[in-house]
């Protein structure tokens, strides 16, 4: 096991509905990394918070945001619900960014269904 | 932009056998690093090896071995003597110089038949 930890393990969510997945980091580490995995498919970048800062996004639109905390673990929220938005959704922690090839350590991932 | 390319969607090999799993990258940098990463039906991606854009040396650990061969641009990871327990999703990765950002491939499904 990695250290990384994710909540809920499933959810199931309305179109339309928001929510809310967490995410406790690695001790030590004070980089986290969302990514959404639909079925089938490899792991897409979403987004990633360096000291409670975002440092880089992918191609997710506004209605995806998070936050980090001082701890380091941080929070995905993704509003207004769409039925694609259903997927695995894993965080990934790590040492400090701009090292390059720092490993990262992901959670189990969180699997939401959107009906 | 980078792109990770992994042609083979599924594989089944009989117990004991080798098997190669291909990965073909682009990219722009110049410096950047390659990964795998093993994903079994519980959903957690682990982490198997790390490769510097620097560093062409093939490698092994245990049954598994990676050739890296820049001129190519590929990656490719060999499983030799295959186990039950390597069946799973593998993933080829491609890491963003400055904030680590992932690009993966779509994935090969591994299936090793007893």
């Amino acid at each position: 096991e990695t250290g990384v930890t994710q909540s809920p393990t499933h959810l199931i969510k309305t179109r339309g509905q928001q929510v809310t997945l967490r995410c406790s980091s690695q001790s030590g580490h004070n980089t986290v990394s969302w990514y959404q995995q639909a079925l089938g498919q490899g792991p897409q970048f979403i987004f990633q918070y360096y000291r409670e800062e975002e440092n880089g996004r992918g191609n997710f639109p506004p209605r995806f945001s998070g936050l980090q905390f001082p701890n380091y673990s941080s929070e995905l929220n993704v509003n207004a619900l769409e039925l694609d938005d259903s997927a695995l959704y894993l965080c990934a922690s790590s040492t400090d960014t701009g090292t390059l090839g720092y490993e990262q350590y992901f959670g189990p991932g969180t699997r939401l269904t959107v009906t | 932009a980078q792109k990770v390319t992994q042609a083979q969607t599924e594989i089944s090999v009989v117990e004991k056998e080798d098997v190669t799993l291909d990965c073909v990258y682009e990219t722009r940098d110049t410096t950047y690093y390659l990964f795998w990463y093993k994903q079994p039906p519980s959903g957690e991606l682990v982490f198997l090896i790390r490769r510097n854009s620097f560093d062409e040396q093939n490698e092994i650990s245990g049954r598994y071995s990676w050739n890296f061969q820049k001129s190519t641009s590929s990656f490719n990871f060999t499983i030799t003597a295959s186990q039950v327990v390597d069946s799973a999703v593998y993933f080829c990765a491609l890491s963003e110089v400055g904030n680590e950002k992932l690009t993966f491939g779509t994935g090969t499904r591994l299936t090793i038949i007893p």
